[in-house]
């Protein structure tokens, strides 16, 4: 069974200070593992995945085969970083069925 | 581009009536629609996955004779709540995708439904 574990409800870091958001996942494949991120009042949509390799908005996750996790990271935070995150895992690729993380609540303070 | 449109926005409708909810891509061909439900501060569920000309393929725990899929066209699925109890009210989100291993799902931005 496909299973996303996003430990952290709520984290708060101030403005500036690195953050990681954890994610580990449960898949007997291989996986394609995605962040997506929720603004207030917004709609959901892709921060970034794995096979891309790229950094958005300031943000890294790699993925962990060995560790089974995909982090996300960012060295300075930044107050418009607030938002809900999600971590998803999909079995064939961003077209396919994903499965979500409960999600964290990442909140910036000034 | 990639915009993925619901309508309506939020509704209100009696217990025993039926509610239909569109979910429309605006600028791309979405061979596959996805449905999800999404409780007060929880994650998103998958309900469905709904491929234009064929049966919505229901995630298990999911009541297909109550949550209706249509996808008749490359541009539209809807889902039709039949007969609404209390419990159905939610959020619901639909996501679009072309079906490209490489793409990604667009999500519409949800509809609230309430059941009095």
């Amino acid at each position: 069974a496909q299973r996303v574990t996003q430990p952290e409800k709520l984290l708060s870091v101030f403005k500036g200070a690195p953050v990681e958001l954890k994610c580990n996942y449960s898949y007997s494949g291989s996986p394609e593992l995605f962040w997506y991120v929720q603004y207030s009042r917004q709609r959901l949509q892709l921060l970034l995945r794995h096979i891309s390799r790229e950094s958005i908005k300031g943000f890294t996750a790699d993925l962990n085969k060995g560790e089974t996790s995909f982090h996300l990271k960012k060295p300075f935070a930044q107050e418009e970083d607030s938002a809900m995150y999600y971590c998803a895992l999909s079995a064939q690729g961003g077209s396919e069925k994903l499965v979500f993380g409960k999600g964290t609540k990442l909140t910036v303070n000034p | 581009g990639a915009v993925v449109s619901q309508h309506p926005s939020r509704v209100i409708c009696k217990s025993g009536t039926s509610v239909k909810i569109e979910c429309r891509s605006l600028d791309f061909q979405a061979t596959t629609m996805f449905w999800y439900r999404q409780f007060p501060k929880q994650s998103l569920m998958l309900m469905a996955t709904s491929n234009e000309g064929s049966k919505a393929t229901y995630e298990q725990g999911v009541e297909k004779d109550k949550f209706l899929i249509n996808h008749a066209s490359l541009t539209l699925s809807t889902l039709t709540v039949t007969s609404a109890h209390p419990e159905d009210s939610s959020f619901y989100i639909c996501s679009a995708t072309t079906g490209s291993y490489t793409d990604t799902q667009y999500f519409g931005p949800g509809t609230r439904l309430t059941v009095l």
